[in-house]
């Protein structure tokens, strides 16, 4: 079975410039999580998809990042006009239900995430 | 404070040994407790799930939780030098809205095994 696959690996744009990561989940799972880690900074949670629909975006810093699931398959997340604190490693995780208790069956597995970095 | 705290470390101990991993955390509603391992430049890797006061074992890795104390640990018996990585501590972000794996991480505990 694939894993959950994140391109770019790494991606260096410049301050004002547009980056677009691309999140493949694990086949037929409907929830897709990104989540990202700026340097010297925990892992935090940025939003939630289940299938196409935006489930929970409470963790999004700002408007300039833009989150689409069209079709409920891949995930895109646009960072337009990136700014020096965008700078981080972008993970992607999914998994196959979303309960309370999670059982066995819906372990979340995260990709080896984008490494983003804005000069 | 943060939602999530864990000792940097690095902690160092040597083969064979147990190793200890502390967590603690500030949301009393959490429900689901998580440690992540992760390799250096790799993706966090689930290694325990604890969603009850007490113990929890599997294999070589024991987690415990204690709700009352907000506090979660993992043990690590008969430590390899292939488990050296980073330990992500990571707790459900508690709200009615929030789905199952809206998680908060630590920063991670740098775990070195020496041979």
């Amino acid at each position: 079975e694939a894993g959950v696959t994140q391109f770019p690996s790494h991606s260096v744009i410049e301050k004002g410039q547009t980056v677009t990561l691309r999140c493949d989940p694990i086949s037929g799972h409907d929830n897709l999580y990104w989540y990202r880690r700026v340097m010297g900074k925990e892992i935090k949670f940025l939003l939630h998809f289940v299938k196409e629909s935006k489930q929970d975006e409470s963790g999004m810093p700002n408007n300039r990042f833009l989150a689409e699931r069209t079709g409920g398959t891949y995930s895109t997340l646009k960072v337009q006009p990136a700014e020096l604190e965008d700078s981080g490693v972008y993970f992607c995780a999914s998994s196959q239900g979303d309960n309370k208790r999670i059982s066995g069956a819906n372990v979340l597995t995260f990709g080896a995430g984008s490494r983003l970095t804005v000069l | 404070q943060k939602e999530v705290e864990q000792n940097s470390g690095p902690l160092s101990v040597p083969e064979g040994a147990i190793a200890s991993l502390n967590c603690t955390y500030s949301d009393r509603g959490s429900q689901s407790f998580f440690w992540y391992r992760q390799y250096s430049g790799k993706s966090p890797e689930l290694i325990m799930s604890i969603y009850s006061n007490g113990d929890k074992e599997d294999g070589r890795f024991t987690a415990q939780l204690n709700k009352a104390s907000q506090y979660v640990s993992l043990l690590i018996r008969d430590s390899q030098p292939s488990d050296s990585a980073t330990y992500l501590c990571a707790v459900n972000i508690a709200s009615p809205m929030k789905s199952g794996y809206a998680l908060n991480f630590g920063k991670g505990t740098s775990l070195l095994v020496t041979p």
